[in-house]
C-alpha cells in the first residue's frame, strides 16, 4: 500500500523566494505532522492537524512559516521570504487516531531536503 | 523542557549485540519509540515500549526502559550489516501530538 509521499524530494531556492512543500499522508490518516530534521539532528516538531483542524502549531518558528490542510488530506507548508537558516530536511508523517486511544504510530514520508542558496 | 539525549556513534562488529542508549526528561511521556533512518528513506518505526513497562522483546530487538532514571535502551542482537543506520530514540504521550527526538546514534556494523 501506499506510505506518506512527499513533493519535491529536494528543493533548491535563492534567499527571499517562497516554496510550498507537499504532503499526502496514508489514507484514511487523521492526524498529519510537520516536522524539520537539521544535518546530524532529529527532528523537530513544527505543527500538527486532526483532520483540517491546526491542533498545535507550537514548533514553527516565526511568521514565515505557516501550513494548511484545507480538506483534511493533503497538506501544505508554506515557507516565505527563505533564509538560509530554513535549509533542512522536512519530513510529513501521518497517523490514525485510534478509538480506543491505543499508541497512534507516526509514520513518517522520504521528506523533502530543501537548500536554501 | 522535554529533551532526549543519546551518544552520536557506535560501531560494532557483525554478529555481536549492539546496545544503543537514551535518556529523557519528561516523566509525563506515555510512550517512548526507537525509529531507524536509513539514507535516502523515511524514519521507520522499529519498536516502542509503554510506560508501565520494563523491557520489551520482538525478535532481535530488546527495549529496556528504567523510568526512575528515565533511561532507555535498544539492544540488537545479531547485529548485521544491515542494521548499520541511524537510530533515533522519541518520546511522546502515544495519543496524537507530537515526538521528542533525540539527535540520533548512528550505528556502524564491520563485517
Amino acid at each position: 500500500g501506499a506510505g506518506v509521499s512527499q513533493s519535491p524530494r529536494y528543493k533548491v531556492t535563492k534567499r527571499g523566494q517562497d516554496v510550498a512543500l507537499r504532503c499526502d499522508p496514508i489514507s484514511g490518516h487523521v492526524s498529519l505532522y510537520w516536522y524539520r530534521q537539521a544535518l546530524g539532528q532529529g527532528p523537530e516538531f513544527l505543527t500538527y492537524f486532526n483532520y483540517e483542524a491546526q491542533q498545535d502549531k507550537s514548533g514553527l518558528p516565526n511568521d514565515r512559516f505557516s501550513a494548511e490542510r484545507p480538506e483534511g488530506s493533503i497538506s501544505t507548508l508554506t515557507i516565505q521570504r527563505t533564509e538560509q537558516r530554513d535549509s533542512a530536511m522536512y519530513r510529513c508523517a501521518s497517523s490514525l487516531i485510534s478509538r480506543q486511544r491505543r499508541q497512534e504510530t507516526q509514520y513518517f514520508g522520504p521528506g523533502t531536503r530543501l537548500l536554501v542558496l | 523542557g522535554e529533551d532526549v539525549e543519546q551518544s552520536l556513534f557506535l560501531s560494532v562488529r557483525e554478529g555481536d549485540s549492539s546496545v544503543i542508549n537514551c535518556t529523557y526528561t519528561d516523566s509525563s511521556s506515555t510512550y517512548l519509540y526507537w525509529y531507524k533512518q536509513e539514507p535516502g528513506a523515511g524514519l521507520q518505526l522499529l519498536t516502542y515500549i509503554f510506560s508501565n513497562m520494563d523491557m520489551k522483546q520482538d525478535q532481535r530487538l530488546t527495549v529496556l526502559l528504567n523510568k526512575k532514571d528515565k533511561h532507555l535502551s535498544l539492544r540488537i542482537a545479531d547485529t548485521q550489516t544491515g542494521d548499520s543506520a541511524i537510530y533515533f530514540c522519541a518520546e511522546g504521550s502515544g495519543q496524537g501530538g507530537k515526538l521528542i527526538f533525540g539527535q540520533g546514534t548512528e550505528l556502524s556494523v564491520k563485517p
